[in-house]
């Protein structure tokens, strides 16, 4: 089974600001892709980068970048220049290949303060 | 395209009573995903099909829970009867399978669900 783990529920940080989400899982696969979604105080469900587990490169979009490192299974997500449209809940999310059922970590709830 | 469209939006209604959720995922998508979320559990998947076909359904919680898709172009999930524990957020998703670069999930707005 896989399993994603955010283990910071809460985090915080002021505008113009760098903040590093951190998102682990576990699994035994070799072929996957790990996502990074937003959902703003309107509850819809945004996605924000993708990665894709054969490319050692990381995903980067925008102010958002990853910090893929595949041997500790590990999948952060960097917002440079937080902006106060950042202010949401953010989930990390696996999806091994083939196949496309995805599996959320709990999510942090990032603030921005102005 | 109009995205994923699930109706209603917020249904309000007192425990005992059947609840019907509808969703309409983007048209050309394959595969469909019904989502519970709550603040004590996060988001959970119910059920997911592919190719109108239920393929994973030990998410959903109990048998009063039941979810169809009689096409590509809509499914529901059934409460029935409802509990006022079912009071959460339920999200369908929809995405594109295939061998290929995977698409993502495109989630629909979300309907509120109340039970008294």
């Amino acid at each position: 089974a896989q399993t994603v783990t955010q283990s910071q529920p809460e985090m915080s940080v002021q505008e113009a600001e760098t903040v590093t989400l951190s998102c682990t899982y576990d699994t035994s696969e070799n072929n996957y892709y790990l996502f990074w979604y937003k959902q703003p105080p309107s509850r819809q469900m945004i996605l924000v980068i993708r990665q894709e587990a054969y490319k050692q490169q990381n995903a980067t979009e925008n102010r958002f970048s990853v910090n893929f490192q595949k041997a500790a299974k590990s999948f952060s997500l960097k917002i440079s220049d937080s902006q106060l449209g950042d202010t949401a809940m953010y989930f990390c999310a696996f999806m091994k290949q083939p196949g496309n059922q995805f599996y959320f970590g709990t999510g942090t709830s990032l603030t921005v303060i102005p | 395209d109009a995205g994923v469209i699930q109706s209603p939006r917020h249904e309000v209604t007192e425990m005992g009573q059947e609840v019907t959720l509808r969703c309409k995922p983007i048209s050309g998508h394959n595969s469909l995903f019904w989502y519970r979320q709550t603040m004590m559990r996060g988001l959970e998947l119910l059920i997911y099909f592919n190719n109108n076909v239920p393929i994973d359904d030990s998410g959903m919680p109990e048998d009063r829970f039941s979810a169809k898709m009689p096409n590509a172009s809509f499914s529901t999930l059934k409460i029935q009867p409802s509990e006022p524990r079912d009071s959460a957020v339920y999200f369908c998703a929809s995405s594109h399978l295939s061998l290929g670069p995977q698409d993502e999930q495109y989630f629909g707005p979300g309907t509120r669900l109340t039970v008294t």
